[in-house]
């Protein structure tokens, strides 16, 4: 699977949007992108993922760059319940046995504050 | 809507000691998957079932065994316990194959080896 780098920390004042960005320049055509959040002490929640095009769900919206080198994923309106570490994983979809295999890294902790 | 249920949430071990962490799923999932997160680290894959009577190993599979007899539960064994197993263990568990990667995670067990 792809690597994907991302900034370490982010800040963000509730009520804006929150922009987290994430590089995955080696990305291969069958890779999808996907994001995932991890609330202090819990465990992750699947927030979106996306192929190639721009994708929108209840939770946030993705926007994949045309060469898929590069991601961001967006809170439209972030609250303080958003404070949480999110994690691009970029991933194949071969079948079989491979489901699951999601590589999590260390991830962007953002901070929505007052 | 359980979802996702680990027990026990808290746990402190001799070295030495062995244990059982439970999982158990309500969602009729084929898929179910164990991972650790050590202090500000990212997940790793432990072992991985794609179905009852099936498992396979994952990342780092050293130290733990996994069994799949029914589709609900997938309990993680530690025989020896010993202090490189501190960590927080999470159970997901996902649906049939398909292009969506979204895993479903218990709130996870807090293990500590002294």
């Amino acid at each position: 699977d792809a690597k994907t780098t991302q900034p370490t920390s982010m800040d963000c004042a509730e009520g804006r949007a929150a922009n987290l960005p994430c590089n995955h320049s080696t990305i291969s055509g069958n890779e999808y992108v996907y994001w995932y959040r991890q609330i202090h002490s819990q465990g992750p929640q699947y927030i979106i993922h996306g192929l190639k095009n721009n994708e929108t769900n209840e939770m946030a919206s993705l926007i994949i760059t045309e060469d898929r080198k590069s991601s961001t994923l967006i809170l439209p309106h972030a609250t303080l319940r958003d404070t949480a570490v999110y994690y691009c994983i970029v991933t194949r979809f071969t079948g079989g046995t491979s489901y699951g295999k999601l590589t999590f890294g260390q991830g962007t902790i953002l901070t929505v504050h007052p | 809507n359980a979802g996702v249920t680990q027990t026990p949430k808290f746990r402190i071990l001799k070295i030495g000691q062995s244990m059982t962490l439970q999982c158990t799923q309500d969602m009729n999932h084929n898929y179910m998957y164990w991972y650790r997160q050590d202090p500000g680290m990212g997940l790793k894959l432990i072992y991985y079932s794609v179905g009852a009577g099936i498992t396979d190993k994952g990342e780092v599979p050293n130290g733990y065994n996994v069994s799949r007899s029914t589709t609900e539960d997938f309990p993680l064994r530690l025989e020896l316990a010993a202090p490189s197993q501190t960590s927080v263990y999470f159970c997901a568990s996902s649906y049939l194959p398909s292009t969506n990667e979204k895993l479903f995670f218990g709130s996870g067990t807090q293990l500590s080896v002294l």
